[in-house]
């Protein structure tokens, strides 16, 4: 049981548009989100992040929204680089009760120039 | 700040033996995580250590899988025997806070 998906196992987009990476997650005691950016032959990389008593979270290019009611969340790229291509993990956790996180299959994200 | 380290990078072996994967955390952290990355998926959690104690050990096949984190500080996993299905990435890593962790470069493992 998937608790935390990812739908889009790929994304392409071209260089300077805007990047909208997804996440979807079933388990409502989740309070606490986070992204990690992962290159090839490297390990994760904290992203951003967002706690639940927020919608959006912001850190120069990267946006992140969470919409409560629908279980879901977005990571906003703008605007899209190069560099930004590698794969997205969204990361859920029910921190306030002690829970680790939970990570989604991840998203390929390839930057066209 | 050094990072996670972790080694060997990679490893092949044939199924029935066994391998041992090494994580030195970030120093200061009191957490330490591995987590088995099969190709295409997450990276799902084994174990969890709060300095030399585990705090969460549900998911680790404690058939074959062991781990320990002497001296709460470096830690090992052993994988004894091993089976085509462990092949994967395995990635510690360590954090101070429960807010985020901080990866290692992971080991590719591959049982043939």
């Amino acid at each position: 049981d998937q608790q935390v998906k990812q739908n889009s196992p790929s994304l392409s987009v071209q260089e300077g548009r805007i990047s909208i990476l997804n996440c979807d997650y079933t388990n409502s005691m989740f309070d606490y989100f986070l992204w990690y950016k992962k290159y090839p032959a490297e390990g994760p990389t904290f992203l951003i992040s967002i706690s639940s008593i927020k919608d959006k979270n912001e850190d120069g290019r990267f946006t992140v929204f969470l919409n409560k009611s629908a279980k879901h969340l977005s990571l906003h790229i703008v605007p899209s680089q190069p560099g930004d291509s590698a794969v997205y993990f969204c990361a859920a956790s029910a921190l306030t009760y002690g829970q680790n996180f939970v990570f989604g299959p991840g998203t390929r994200l390839s930057v066209l120039p | 700040e050094a990072g996670v380290a972790q080694s060997p990078r990679y490893k092949i072996i044939e199924k029935r033996q066994s391998v041992a994967f090494w994580c030195n955390p970030i120093s200061g952290h009191a957490t330490l995580y591995w987590y088995q990355q099969i190709l295409g998926q997450g990276p799902k959690l084994l174990i969890q250590f709060q300095n030399n104690g585990v705090v969460d050990d549900s998911q680790l096949p404690k058939d074959r899988f062991s781990a320990e984190r002497l001296k709460g500080v470096d830690s090992t996993l052993k994988i004894q025997p091993a089976k085509l299905e462990d092949s994967a990435v395995y990635l510690c890593a360590s954090s101070r806070t429960a807010y985020e962790q901080y990866f290692g470069p992971g080991t590719r493992l591959t049982v043939t």
